[in-house]
């Protein structure tokens, strides 16, 4: 079945440094790939997408491109800051008669210092 | 537009209790969610409705029953409580299952 693996937290870093999470998936077909966020007590707010090979998603900073090759859709951003302090979830929905759910990794906790 | 409403936010049980987490949301959408989260698991599909009047199980569906009410709620039931299903359970809606919408989350405790 689908499956999503990223990379393990928690993460820490300090403002205005590099963030990469890296997230692999499988999935048959062509699958639409997410980044989720989740700020301390909050829900799950859609970060971006992107539902093509190669389309690149982006919002806020952050950016992840979906590469079928490799079947990855890391997520970077260039300068983090403290309220980037989240756990972010990388999902996909399958193609086909799979994409009738979200399928999540774990998460990967990220600590922004000041 | 409150989006996707849950209630309630905390609820502590006994084993063996029984109880409802109610989800409502606003947004005509046909497709609704139960997930649940627990550390280091990610979120794991418990339930689904993709229409009015149609329920099917998820990853993890033991110990739980679903009731699709109307197009706008989508209800969880646990009727006997058990401390494995202490977890925060999110609810969440989709219109074109491209983009989801989730609630804030009920955080549920069983002793």
């Amino acid at each position: 079945g689908d499956s999503v693996t990223q990379m393990e937290g928690p993460v820490t870093l300090s403002e205005e440094a590099f963030l990469t999470i890296n997230c692999t998936y499988t999935a048959t077909g062509y699958p639409s790939l997410f980044w989720y966020v989740q700020y301390p007590g909050e829900g799950l707010q859609l970060l971006l997408k992107a539902t093509k090979a190669d389309d690149k998603g982006s919002n806020k900073g952050f950016e992840a491109t979906y590469r079928k090759e490799t079947t990855s859709f890391h997520l970077e951003k260039g300068s983090v800051q403290v309220s980037d302090s989240a756990v972010y979830f990388c999902a996909l929905t399958g193609s086909g008669g799979s994409n009738y759910k979200l399928t999540f990794g774990k998460g990967t906790l990220l600590t922004v210092n000041p | 537009n409150a989006g996707v409403t849950q209630t309630p936010k905390f609820q502590v049980l006994k084993t063996g209790q029984s109880m409802t987490l109610q989800c409502a949301q606003d947004m005509n959408h046909n497709s609704m969610y139960w997930y649940r989260q627990d550390p280091g698991m990610g979120l794991r599909l418990i339930y689904y409705s993709a229409s009015e009047g149609t329920t099917d199980k998820g990853e993890v569906p033991n110990g739980y029953n679903v009731s699709r009410l109307n197009k706008r709620e989508f209800s969880l039931r646990l009727e006997s409580a058990a401390p494995s299903q202490t977890s925060v359970y999110f609810c969440a809606s989709s219109g074109d299952r491209v983009v989801w919408y989730f609630g804030p989350g009920t955080r549920l405790l069983v002793l």
